[in-house]
């Protein structure tokens, strides 16, 4: 069974930056068909694709958080990892981490991370 | 930025009640559409895929219809445990790009 699991602080001062790590396990992060991805939700409110990547390194990430979010990959640990630079209370979400099937066309996130309450707080 | 509009915000009806929710699309997405449910403190679970086609392991009170613009999510016959909200969620390509709507919720009436 497929397991993914987000580590990292949660808290991070304003202006800095926020990294998280998600470790995939019961399955490799190298298979075809599947991108890895974050998605974050705020306190109460809806859901926000934040980006995806392919084991290969291949990144897509939504515009309105392009210009301060890395997406790395690292195969040998069976790892991805999100980066948001510069951060503001605006940030302060649960961050998902999740498993893309593009195995069908809407390439939906089929398998998620438990999530990871990160605050943007001095 | 295709916008996702979900109908109604909130919905409240009594298990054995069947459930109709609506998701509009500012512009044709095809059929890259899919649902999700969500449970308070629980991370979302996968419903539907391709606008029409269950999951793994989902109940066959769940289903999918719509293409283009407008699609729903039918649940058939509520259970207690179908109290939770609903997203729904396109794929654009280009550029590419994954966007939610802003959610359903179903409560107990």
């Amino acid at each position: 069974q497929l397991q993914l699991q987000e580590s990292g602080p949660g808290l991070v001062k304003p202006s800095e930056t926020l990294s998280l790590t998600c470790t995939v396990s019961g399955g490799s992060i190298s298979s075809s068909s599947y991108y890895w991805g974050w998605i974050r939700q705020p306190p109460g409110k809806g859901l926000e694709w934040t980006g995806i990547i392919y084991y290969s390194g291949s990144t897509y990430y939504n515009p309105s958080l392009k210009s301060r979010v890395t997406i790395s990959v690292d195969t040998s640990k069976n790892q991805f990892s999100l980066n948001l630079s510069s951060v503001t209370a605006a940030d302060t979400a649960v961050y998902y981490c999740a498993r893309h099937d593009c195995s069908s066309t809407s390439c939906p996130f089929d398998y998620w991370g438990q999530g990871i309450l990160v605050t943007v707080s001095s | 930025e295709i916008v996702l509009t979900q109908s109604p915000a909130t919905l409240s009806l009594s298990p054995g009640e069947r459930a109709t929710l609506s998701c509009r699309a500012s512009q044709s997405v095809s059929s890259y559409l899919a649902w999700y449910q969500q449970k308070p403190g629980q991370a979302p679970r996968l419903l539907i895929y391709d606008a029409s086609n269950r999951a793994t392991g989902i109940p066959a009170r769940f289903s999918g219809s719509g293409s283009g613009t407008d699609f729903t999510l039918t649940i058939s016959s509520l259970e207690p445990e179908d109290f939770a909200v609903y997203y729904c969620q396109q794929r654009s390509n280009w550029p590419l790009m994954y966007t939610f709507g802003q959610g359903t919720k179903l409560e107990l009436k």
